[in-house]
């Protein structure tokens, strides 16, 4: 069994301020890790992911995210937020087969000018 | 152009009927999976599929039906639709250990 915990359902900042979305995750088996985002009225899009090796990770849009094993988190990053960056974000894990995906309920960015 | 194609876009049906929405995909991927998204639950996995004729549940499968004949193609089927199968649907895509590739979504209003 896998569960993810968004720990943050709303995050607002102001524009230019880092940010950081919280992420704790379960599971009984080796699993890969996903960020999402998702843009008003439109599906998913991949930010970033970690398969294994380093355990920071860089993705598209200028964010990144650290695996720590011990803590069974993966905290997404940005140093610096812009307007545009105002959404949903959700962080999944899947089993390594690419299978059985299990996803948190999502943290709203809104970023504020 | 690399995608996943859901149909329809929005469908307002009524109690009982029959339907299905359609998913393809043209990336060759091998996994195809289907998801719903309800307010303050993020997405749940209906069902997933590994491969040609190789399909599981996922975390909500009750009330729905999947099939994977041909590789591109994972259609889901409301065999009698009932108004808590009202949602924001998502198909999507992936090979191994490179994240879904996602549709836009199909908005299904059952009365």
């Amino acid at each position: 069994a896998q569960s993810v915990t968004q720990l943050d359902s709303q995050v607002p900042v102001f524009e230019e301020a880092p940010v950081e979305l919280r992420c704790n995750y379960s599971s009984s088996v080796s699993v890969y890790l996903f960020w999402y985002v998702q843009y008003p009225n439109q599906g998913l899009q991949l930010l970033l992911k970690y398969l294994s090796g380093s355990t920071l990770v860089k993705g598209i849009n200028g964010f990144e995210a650290e695996f720590n094993k011990s803590q069974t988190s993966f905290h997404l990053r940005k140093p610096s937020v812009h307007i545009s960056d105002t959404a949903e974000y959700f962080c999944a894990v899947s089993t390594t087969n690419a299978g059985k995906s299990t996803f948190g309920d999502g943290t709203t960015l809104t970023v504020k000018p | 152009e690399a995608q996943v194609t859901q149909n329809p876009r929005y469908l307002i049906t009524v109690t009982g009927k029959k339907l299905t929405v359609t998913c393809s995909q043209n990336m060759n991927h091998e996994y195809m999976s289907w998801y719903r998204q309800d307010p303050g639950l993020g997405l749940r996995q209906i069902y997933y599929s590994m491969n040609v004729e190789v399909t599981d549940k996922g975390d909500v499968p009750e009330g729905y039906k999947v099939s994977r004949k041909e590789k591109r193609n994972f259609p889901l089927i409301l065999e009698s639709p009932s108004p808590n199968q009202t949602s924001l649907y998502f198909c999507a895509s992936s090979s191994t250990g490179n994240g879904y590739t996602f549709g836009s979504g199909t908005r299904l209003t059952v009365v």
